[in-house]
């Protein structure tokens, strides 16, 4: 297993068109986080999902923000309608099956630039 | 007010000198995360602690429960410690949720 991978690495897209990101977890682990990070900032949550089940919601996911982890496996992140505002590294994290085994493993992130 | 406040935002030292990060917390936490980001975005994760002290080859990472703060040490400091240092505390979980929130960082370089 070589960590939690996501992709693309890097997205420039223009205002107004939608992206989709990818994050594969390792594999064992059933809970998956995705996090969004501005230029400067610590990363903020944005959704939680423990195996297929998207258990909670950031306020900061408006409507344009979707995500699923249809297998319980990788998951996806969907933005419509892009704004200049979207630009950030978007960073996904997964973590272990038992309460003892929650150290969380990031991914290298996507960094969006919206333009 | 941020619930997690790191100091200093950043640090700029020589080779070899003693690092000490901070990071001060306002909430209550299930445990205490030090993370390692690289430009390129890439975070690793140094530390989880819940109490005490943990030490791992020059790093050291400890945290006061009762005070609310922890810190990260790095002994003799070298050239590729250049990086930032981020603090994050692990809430209460709702629904097994045990998500991050985090400080800002701690830009370190240390010049050769």
């Amino acid at each position: 297993d070589t960590g939690v991978s996501q992709n693309p690495r890097h997205k420039i897209t223009k205002r107004g068109q939608n992206v989709t990101f990818r994050c594969d977890p390792i594999s064992e682990h059933n809970r998956l986080y995705w996090y969004r990070q501005t230029l400067g900032q610590g990363p903020e949550f944005l959704t939680y999902f423990q195996n297929e089940a998207q258990l909670e919601k950031s306020r900061l996911l408006s409507d344009r923000f979707s995500a699923e982890r249809p297998k319980g496996s990788f998951s996806t992140l969907e933005i419509q309608r892009t704004e200049q505002g979207d630009s950030a590294m978007y960073l996904c994290a997964s973590s272990g099956i038992t309460t003892d085994s929650t150290e969380a493993f990031f991914g290298q992130g996507t960094r969006l630039t919206v333009v | 007010k941020n619930e997690v406040e790191q100091s200093p935002q950043n640090l700029t030292a020589q080779e070899g000198e003693f690092i000490t990060i901070n990071c001060s917390y306002s909430v209550g936490i299930s445990a205490l995360h030090w993370l390692q980001q690289h430009p390129g975005g890439g975070i690793v994760s140094l530390f989880m602690l819940s109490s005490g002290k943990k030490k791992h080859g020059r790093l050291i990472a400890t945290i006061n429960i009762q005070e609310k703060h922890s810190s990260l040490h790095i002994t003799a400091s070298h050239p590729r410690d250049s990086a930032v240092y981020i603090c994050a505390v692990r809430g209460v979980s709702n629904f097994g949720n045990e998500k991050l929130t985090f400080g800002t960082g701690t830009r370190l370089t240390i010049i050769p």
